[in-house]
């Protein structure tokens, strides 16, 4: 079962441009958290928010919180080649991992 | 420091044959994870160890062992390995309980099942 389901599922922007992408999960979290994968490599931890808080910001990245949807989003500004990368959203009891957006920026 | 290091990297096995993922994290860390990732899919967690000593079962635990052999080392045991099981394996570790902590990564152990 998917805790978190994440939108679009591929994304495909130009260099400098903003990405956007969106995560809506099922049950009560106490915190949701984004990671990045690489190709061939493991996923990275990007940012953690609190079930407390609405919005939270590392570098260029941007995440909001909204409990009551039980939606999340996560803005990468400026976008980099170095961005291309699948952005997967967990939360719950288990850390349950959603299927991931696929990111394409283009230089 | 090298963080969450899994061996192999890669691996054919046939159906039937036994074996095992290697897993070790350097972070001190007092909990560790076996997922596995198939094409398409988010991570799906097989078995996790919260502390030394304890393990409990995922969300797609049939088929698979583990052992957490010390506070470093968490392993994954194939007993009669399935085509069903090709998939991509990945180890995590986190300081703290499961869903309140970053969790660190290995790269991954590719596994393919003839």
């Amino acid at each position: 079962s998917q805790q978190g389901e994440e939108d679009p599922q591929a994304l495909s922007i130009q260099e400098g441009e903003n990405a956007t992408m969106n995560c809506s999960y099922k049950t009560s979290i106490n915190n949701l958290q984004w990671y990045r994968q690489n190709s061939g490599r493991g996923l990275v931890h990007l940012i953690l928010i609190r079930s407390n808080e609405r919005e939270k910001h590392s570098g260029r990245l941007r995440v909001t919180l909204d409990t009551s949807k039980k939606s999340s989003s996560l803005l990468i500004t400026a976008s980099r080649a170095a961005d291309t990368a699948s952005y997967f959203c967990a939360g719950g009891s288990r850390l349950t991992f959603g299927e991931g957006t696929q990111l394409t920026v283009n230089p | 420091n090298a963080g969450v290091t899994q061996t192999p990297k890669f691996q054919v096995l046939k159906t039937g044959q036994s074996m095992t993922l290697q897993c070790a994290q350097d972070m001190n860390h007092n909990s560790m994870y076996w997922y596995r990732q198939d094409p398409g899919m988010g991570l799906r967690l097989i078995y996790y160890s919260a502390s030394e000593g304890t393990t409990d079962k995922g969300e797609v635990p049939n088929g698979y062992n583990v052992s957490r052999l010390n506070k470093r080392e968490f392993s994954l045991r194939l007993e009669s390995a399935a085509p069903s099981q090709t998939s991509v394996y990945f180890c995590a570790s986190s300081v703290g309980p499961i869903s309140n902590q970053p969790q660190h990564f290995g790269d991954g152990t590719r596994l393919s099942i003839l």
